[in-house]
């Protein structure tokens, strides 16, 4: 199957600072790469939907300034958490589909941020 | 209502039993249908991917659609310990667009 990775795995920072989480698609380009946020014992929440080269379309609730996607080539999105806050503690993951997966997303393994 | 109903459990079970986990939808754009499995702090892996209505098996899983009831299950004949993990159910009407996903059932298979 398609893999995702994604980077970093984990990361621990203080509030106040911008952590940077990228999503890599290794093996094929992601024409779509969706981003999720997941509390413990919870189901994936969307945050946002990124088409390569154009704007991020983000879900209602969620702050398009505070959560910058970018997604900048068929094979690499980034989500930047800037000014993060204890609250924006938790599992992010992303996930990449692209035309020749067909309808499929694969994930990557998720980073677990936590904001001191 | 949900377009996408799937009993969060938990479901417990003896190794080698055969597990059914399902999800309802009522959303008839769904054209697709997938099932994950997410292992603890892990993010989620593909299992299964249908298209249309009836069956489909790959091993020990088993992915079943019946549209006209939109009702999809995932069989799991001889359940192992491994297998213990949360199941989401997914499905999705266009390519490039999210995918609706079930809240997850969390399975525990007991040696």
């Amino acid at each position: 199957g398609a893999v995702v990775s994604q980077h970093p795995s984990r990361v621990i920072c203080k509030s106040g600072t911008s952590v940077k989480i990228e999503c890599r698609s290794l093996d094929f380009q992601a024409t779509t790469m969706f981003w999720y946020r997941q509390f413990p014992k919870k189901s994936l929440m969307l945050m946002a939907t990124s088409n390569e080269g154009s704007k991020a379309t983000y879900e209602q609730g969620v702050e398009k300034d505070k959560f910058l996607i970018n997604h900048a080539s068929l094979t690499l999105s980034t989500l930047t958490v800037t000014s993060a806050h204890p609250e924006d503690s938790s599992f992010y993951i992303c996930s990449a589909g692209g035309l020749a997966l067909q309808e499929t997303q694969y994930f990557g393994p998720g980073t677990r941020l936590l904001v001191l | 209502q949900k377009e996408v109903e799937q009993d969060p459990g938990p479901l417990s079970v003896p190794e080698g039993a055969i597990v059914s986990l399902n999800c309802t939808y009522s959303n008839s754009a769904f054209q697709y249908f997938m099932w994950y499995r997410q292992y603890s702090r892990k993010g989620p892996e593909l299992l299964m991917y249908t298209y249309s209505s009836g069956n489909k098996e790959d091993g020990r899983f088993t992915a079943q659609v019946d549209k006209s009831s939109k009702y999809i299950s995932l069989f799991i004949r001889d359940s192992q310990p491994s297998d213990s993990a949360t199941y989401l159910c997914a499905m999705g009407s266009n390519s490039g667009y999210a995918l609706n996903f079930g809240k997850g059932t969390s399975l525990l298979v007991t040696p």
